[in-house]
């Protein structure tokens, strides 16, 4: 199994393009999370989605946008980068059921430059 | 949410037992506390978690007071490769499914040899 895989893995944009970063876990999770990180800090949640058909804000959702394609897929566009959006982005997933430890499982990152 | 509070650097040598201790002292009855470990480049991956007492596995032991005010992170005859950012979060499971959890700034923790 891959577990969470983030598509791509660097990506340089000009000022108000536009992208999408990619996401899939192939561990049947029915969680799935947004989050960014900037050098030295922790990470904020950008969007979630609980389950399939769902998606929801999180801590920094503002010029973002989500979609949950279908159970295993995750994708976060920016309809027009700015420079404050320069960050490593990370994709996870966690099952959803009662009792559980509700542990995330995260990809390796997708590190994003806007100039 | 339970705000966390954690030193930002340790250092310790090989072989040593490190303690890594944080406070939460707004915990809700509900809040589990985590910790997690996260290496440069890598997304982070979890280690413990508990509720009450002592949590033990095969990586770490979790400590947390009768008042649940704060928890220790302990880590056994460290390596090298223990060097990492640690992470202390507060939060709960909602039943829909979304993990509320703040991952603050962390642990810096550097084995020297």
């Amino acid at each position: 199994n891959a577990g969470v895989t983030q598509t791509p893995k660097f990506q340089v944009l000009k000022t108000g393009q536009s992208m999408t970063l990619q996401c899939a876990q192939d561990m049947n999770h029915n969680s799935m999370y947004w989050y960014r990180q900037d050098p030295g800090m922790g990470l904020r949640l950008i969007y979630y989605s609980a389950s399939e058909g769902t998606t929801d804000k999180g801590e920094v959702p503002n010029g973002y946008n989500v979609s949950r394609l279908n159970k295993r897929e995750f994708s976060l566009r920016l309809e027009s980068a700015a420079p404050s959006q320069t960050s490593v982005y990370f994709c996870a997933s966690s099952v959803r059921l009662a009792g559980d430890t509700g542990e995330l499982f995260f990809g390796e990152g997708s590190r994003l430059t806007v100039l | 949410l339970a705000k966390t509070t954690q030193p930002i650097s340790m250092d310790s040598y090989e072989g040593q037992e490190v303690n890594i201790t944080c406070s939460h002292n707004n915990i809700a009855t509900n809040d589990y506390i985590t910790w997690y470990q996260q290496f440069p480049s890598q997304g982070p991956r979890f280690i413990i978690q508990g509720y009450k007492t002592k949590v033990t596995n095969e990586v770490a032991s979790l400590f947390i007071p009768a008042d649940r005010k704060s928890s220790t992170l302990s880590l056994p005859r460290v390596s090298l490769s223990d060097t990492a950012v640690y992470y202390c979060l507060v939060g709960t499971q909602i039943s829909g499914g979304y993990n509320k959890l703040i991952f603050g700034a962390g642990t810096r923790l550097a084995v020297h040899p």
